[in-house]
């Protein structure tokens, strides 16, 4: 069983929707972080999180450590959101090792 | 100019050759990170640096050197490089941010060992 596991693997959906992405890990940790990566590849950071909720624009991050669960929700879905969306751990043993996800690709239809 | 370059974007070689991937970051961060990336797995760590003098081994560096230059620059080596080597290559960089340290990741590099 992987450390950090995504769900749903893929997603498709209509412009306007609302898009939730689950990941899930078994480890203790001390931050986790949402990142997008663009169909030309690069990645960008969306979120760090260690407790609660964040927001920026449309896109929301949660967390609830004692589940160890997070979902990260867009509103108002856009094709531009259209991507690959990765979820990564920090373990709290003091390593630097961040822990991938494989990751979630959402596709935006007009 | 984007704060974590990686060059080349784009690179096919041939089996056996020596190639060296190389990142710049105008961040001013002291960490910096080589992760590859390949298709179903999740981004796995090849060799970090905390600062110029400073160099560790990830969990996937056989095969792999780097040589940390500069605060700025950090560049990953392949001396002989195999086909299953193939894959896209992140340059990232970190630092503090006040509650933990926060990523900025190149656009990558696409290798091709043929």
């Amino acid at each position: 069983k992987n450390e950090v596991e995504q769900s749903p693997q893929n997603l498709t959906a209509q412009e306007g929707e609302f898009i939730t992405i689950n990941c899930s890990y078994s480890v203790g940790i001390s931050a986790l972080h949402w990142l997008q990566q663009h169909p030309g590849g690069g990645i960008v950071s969306l979120f760090m999180l260690s407790s609660g909720k964040k927001k920026h624009g449309r896109l929301i991050a949660t967390i609830n450590i004692q589940e160890k669960h997070s979902s990260l929700h867009i509103t108002a879905s856009h094709p531009r959101d259209s991507a690959v969306y990765i979820c990564a751990v920090r373990s709290n043993f003091g390593n630097e090792k961040l822990t991938f996800g494989t990751g979630t690709r959402l596709t935006i239809i007009p | 100019d984007a704060d974590v370059t990686q060059t080349p974007r784009n690179r096919i070689t041939k089996t056996g050759k020596r190639i060296m991937l190389e990142c710049s970051q105008t961040k001013g961060h002291d960490r910096m990170y080589w992760y590859r990336q390949d298709p179903g797995l999740g981004l796995r760590l090849i060799y970090y640096s905390f600062d110029v003098k400073d160099i560790n081994k990830g969990e996937i560096s056989d095969g792999y050197s780097v040589s940390r230059q500069a605060q700025a620059k950090f560049s990953l080596s392949l001396e002989s490089a195999i086909p299953n080597q193939t894959a896209l290559y992140f340059c990232a960089t970190s630092d503090w941010t006040g509650e933990g340290y926060g990523y900025t990741f190149g656009s990558g590099t696409r290798l091709t060992v043929v």
